[in-house]
């Protein structure tokens, strides 16, 4: 079955920038969506088709693509970041999703 | 404005079933899809499935199909979710998610989750 992969941590102190990646075969050929889930909470979207910001998501969650890898950045990373982060997207027909195994941001 | 209310939470013995709802507001109902979404204690997100509010089409997670069925009643603007032959390893909060209603793409509303706890 198809997976994606992600570190499964990630840590930074406040104001850096944290970049969390996710690879996958099928990414040149499939949009890629992160998601922010805090403890006790249901995931939110923060960045939906590769780079593509919702309404109401801060100006320092930004996301790219390259080849079979895309990057959720986290410019200025502050306290209220601190959250599992997971990447999403479809196989290569399209038809069945598929999440990465997460990564916890930590910040120091 | 957008809502996902679920149904509450659940104890199932070992090879019973569950069925989750997920009432849905604030938006044309058909004219988006559901995805159901699981997470385990402890564990990461799994994607089980999506279904069409528009026609009923589904797609479901190989290692679930046989097991899981996703419905919709569209008076109701309500979307189903019954797992059957319950596994001790189903114990997990279920969500469902607003989805496209051609495939499955990108969740930008979630229901606030399920518990359904497997145990003898």
């Amino acid at each position: 079955s198809y997976e994606l992969t992600q570190p499964p941590s990630v840590s930074v102190s406040p104001g850096q920038t944290a970049r969390i990646t996710c690879s996958g075969d099928a990414l040149p050929k499939q949009y890629a969506y992160w998601y922010q889930q805090k403890p006790g909470q249901a995931p939110v979207l923060v960045i939906y088709k590769d780079s593509e910001r919702p309404s109401g998501i801060p100006e320092r969650f930004s996301g790219s693509s390259s080849g079979t890898t895309v990057t959720l950045t986290i410019s200025g990373v502050q306290a209220e970041d601190e959250a599992d982060y997971y990447c999403q997207s479809a196989d290569s027909s399209g038809t069945l999703g598929v999440f990465g195994g997460g990564t916890k941001l930590t910040v120091l | 404005q957008v809502q996902l209310v679920q149904s509450g939470a659940e104890v199932k013995k070992p090879g019973a079933s569950v069925k989750v709802s997920c009432k849905a507001s604030g938006y044309t109902f058909t004219s988006y899809g559901i995805s159901w979404v699981r997470q385990a204690p402890g564990q990461g997100l799994e994607w089980m499935g999506w279904i069409s509010a528009y026609n009923g089409n589904t797609n479901y997670a190989q290692k679930l199909q046989g097991r899981v069925t996703m419905t919709t009643d569209t008076s109701t603007s309500t979307a189903y979710m019954e797992l059957r032959s319950l596994r001790s390893d189903d114990t997990a909060v279920y969500y469902c998610a607003r989805d496209l209603d051609s495939s499955p793409s990108y969740f930008d509303y979630w229901g606030q989750g399920t518990l359904v706890t497997v145990s003898s």
